[in-house]
Order: C-alpha cells, then structure tokens, then sequence
C-alpha cells in the first residue's frame, strides 16, 4: 500500500518570509497525482497545489510551488511571501492508481499532516 | 469546481443511536468518498460510493457500521451506525477526480458522541 509522510508536524514562519513543507511518499507506480490540501479551523479542506508524475514541470500556483522530486518520492511545497492567512494544517495527498479509462480511482492517501503557524 | 453541502454541519448524539450524514453536489458526478478524520488525526478514506453499485469498503470499515446510499449522480448519504465516542469525528464527503484530475471536499459534519 502507498504511504505518505510529512515528517513536519509543526512549523512556523514570519509573515512576509518563505517556508517549505516536506513530503515524502512510497508508491510502485509510475503515473499518479501528489496534491497539497490545507486545512484552516473551519475544517474546509482546500485544494493548493497538484503535481502530475508524468510532467517534470514543478507546479506553481501564485504563491505556492513544489519541488517534485520523481525518483527520491519527495515532494515539498514552498510558501513565498507567507501571509496570515496560510496559517492552517497542511496535507500532503497521493492519488492512487488509474483506471483503463485513464482518468484516477480518486482514492486518496494523506500524510499526517503539518500545522503551520504565521507570526505577524 | 464543484460546490458541495453536507447536512447536518455539525451534531452531538447519544452512544447507540444513528447518524445520517448528507452529501449533495451542484453537478452530477461519477466518484464520490467518505472519509472520516478523527480529533488530531489526518483523512482516511471510509469507502468509494458510485451510482448505481454498492460502495466499496476500505480496510477496518463496514457496511453493517457505516451504511451508504448512493441513489443518483449528486447526492450521497453516510450512516454512522450503533454510534460509540469513539466515532466522534469530522467526517467529509468528497466527488473526483473528473476532468481536472483534482477531489474536491465538502465542509464536514463534526459529529460529537457522548
């Protein structure tokens, strides 16, 4: 079975400043989707950022990029320009497996997760 | 995107009793997850509820505790069944991946057993 694991729980970053979230991930597949969810209080879960295997492309979505690494299984966001609002629980998310029809079983397999706090 | 409600947002109930939890989708869908995340804890994947054929069960859950309907492509239904503490929880629907490859959540039910 695949496992995910952010080795992270907690961590915490000045308002303005840069943080990187770590991501490992054990999978014997070749193609399948990492995504990163965030969690605020209000328990919403919220997509930030997905990385598909196949593109070598890291993924980048305004302030928020990956660094995708296929072979070591590592896959770490980067928040630049942390605002106060990024404070919440980070999930890192693994999208196991495909079907014949090429589009994902939808099962997803979460880290523990990382509570990251922004100072002002 | 697809917008997701769930009923009841949240609820506090009696050991023994059941719990229905609703999950409605502004779009048909194929795909649609219960997951359940205890206090502290990440997401695990309750089981896989597809129009038209029975879910599928993921290790360590079961229809007879967790009973779910799944009667067309934007409504779902999870049952928490014989209910203990133990299973207060956040539990969260969820419909994917689609086109974009992407699952989206819905808001949770808190559910509180005393």
């Amino acid at each position: 079975a695949q496992t995910v694991t952010q080795s992270q729980p907690e961590m915490s970053v000045q308002e303005a400043e840069t943080v990187t979230l770590s991501c490992t991930y054990d999978t014997s597949e070749s193609d399948y989707y990492l995504f990163w969810y965030k969690q605020p209080p209000s328990r919403q879960m919220i997509l930030v950022i997905r990385q598909e295997a196949y593109k070598q492309q890291n993924a980048t979505e305004n302030r928020f990029s990956v660094n995708f690494q296929k072979a070591a299984k590592s896959f770490s966001l980067k928040i630049s320009d942390s605002q106060l609002g990024d404070a919440a629980m980070y999930f890192c998310a693994y999208d196991e497996g495909y079907n014949a029809g090429g589009t994902s079983y939808g099962k997803l397999t979460f880290g523990q997760g990382t509570i990251l706090t922004v100072h002002p | 995107s697809a917008v997701i409600s769930q009923k009841p947002s949240r609820d506090i109930c009696q050991r023994g009793t059941s719990l229905t939890i609703q999950c409605q989708v502004d779009s048909q869908v194929t795909m649609m997850f219960w997951y359940r995340q205890q206090p502290g804890q990440s997401l695990t994947l309750i089981a896989t509820a597809n129009q038209g054929s029975e879910a599928t069960y993921e290790s360590g859950f079961v229809i007879d505790k967790f009973p779910i309907s799944r009667p067309n492509l934007t409504f779902s239904t999870l049952t928490v069944s014989n209910m203990s503490p133990e299973d207060s929880s956040i539990y969260l629907c969820s419909v994917g991946p689609g086109q974009q490859e992407t699952q989206y959540f819905g808001p949770g039910t808190r559910l509180l057993v005393l």
